[in-house]
C-alpha cells in the first residue's frame, strides 16, 4: 500500500495561473478531504467528499475547486493562483465520514508569487 | 477568541522527561478529541482519540480530557529524540472527521 500520495512536492506559481494538485489514495477509502496549513493557522479544511461524485465546502473554500469522480482520486484545483494562497496543503483520506482516523499525504508546498 | 488555543512552543526538554501538551478550548459543545504528531515537512499521524472525560493511555502516550475546564492534555513519558515534533491536538462537536478544529500545534524537542 503507497497509502496517500500528493504530488507535486513543491510548485512556485505566478499570480493568475492555474494548477491541480494531486492526490490519490489505494486504500479504497470513502472520505477524501483537502486541508492548508498556515503558520499560525493550524489546519483547515478546504474541500472534502464522502465518496465519488459527492463533494462539499469546508472552513476556506474560496479559490479552489474539487471534483471526484473515482474512489481512488481527489484533485484540488487552484483557478487563478493569488499569494494568499501560499502554503502547504494535505489530502487526507478515512474508511469514512464517521471514522475518526484519517491517513495524510505528505503535503504540497505551494508558492505564489 | 480562537475556538482552539494550543501554545506553538518551541518547548525543549532533556531525554526521559515527562511531556505535558496542552489544548484549551472554548466551546462546551466539543465532545471529541484527538491528537495528532507531525514531523517536520511530513503529514500529520493520528495518535490518540477520546470522546469522554478522563484519561486514554497508549504506550508511553497519555490523553487527558476535563470537560469542566474546557481543557486538554497530551503527557509523554519517557521522552525520546524521536518524540522531537509538532504536536497537533484536533476537537469536534460529534463524531465526523470533517468537523474536527485543528489546533495550531506545539513544536518539542527532546534533547539528547
Amino acid at each position: 500500500n503507497a497509502g496517500v500520495t500528493q504530488t507535486p512536492k513543491f510548485q512556485v506559481l505566478k499570480t493568475g495561473q492555474s494548477m491541480t494538485l494531486q492526490c490519490a489514495q489505494d486504500m479504497n477509502h470513502e472520505y477524501m478531504s483537502w486541508y492548508r496549513q498556515d503558520p499560525g493557522m493550524g489546519l483547515r479544511l478546504i474541500h472534502y467528499s464522502v465518496g465519488a461524485g459527492i463533494t462539499d465546502q469546508g472552513e476556506v473554500p474560496n479559490g479552489y475547486n474539487v471534483s471526484r469522480s473515482t474512489t481512488e482520486d481527489f484533485p484540488l484545483r487552484l483557478l487563478s493562483a493569488a499569494p494568499s494562497q501560499t502554503s502547504v496543503y494535505f489530502c487526507a483520506s478515512s474508511y469514512s465520514a464517521g471514522e475518526e482516523t484519517q491517513y495524510f499525504g505528505p503535503g504540497t508546498r505551494l508558492l505564489v508569487l | 477568541q480562537k475556538e482552539v488555543e494550543q501554545d506553538p512552543g518551541p518547548l525543549s526538554v532533556p531525554e526521559g522527561a515527562i511531556v505535558s501538551l496542552n489544548c484549551t478550548y472554548s466551546n462546551s459543545a466539543f465532545q471529541y478529541f484527538m491528537w495528532y504528531r507531525q514531523y517536520s515537512r511530513k503529514g500529520p499521524e493520528l495518535l490518540m482519540y477520546t470522546y469522554s472525560s478522563g484519561n486514554k493511555e497508549d504506550g508511553r502516550f497519555t490523553a487527558q480530557v476535563d470537560k469542566s475546564s474546557k481543557y486538554i492534555s497530551l503527557f509523554i513519558r519517557d521522552s525520546q529524540p524521536s518524540d522531537s515534533a509538532t504536536y497537533l491536538c484536533a476537537i469536534s462537536p460529534s463524531g465526523g472527521t470533517y468537523k474536527y478544529i485543528f489546533g495550531t500545534g506545539t513544536r518539542l524537542k527532546v534533547l539528547a
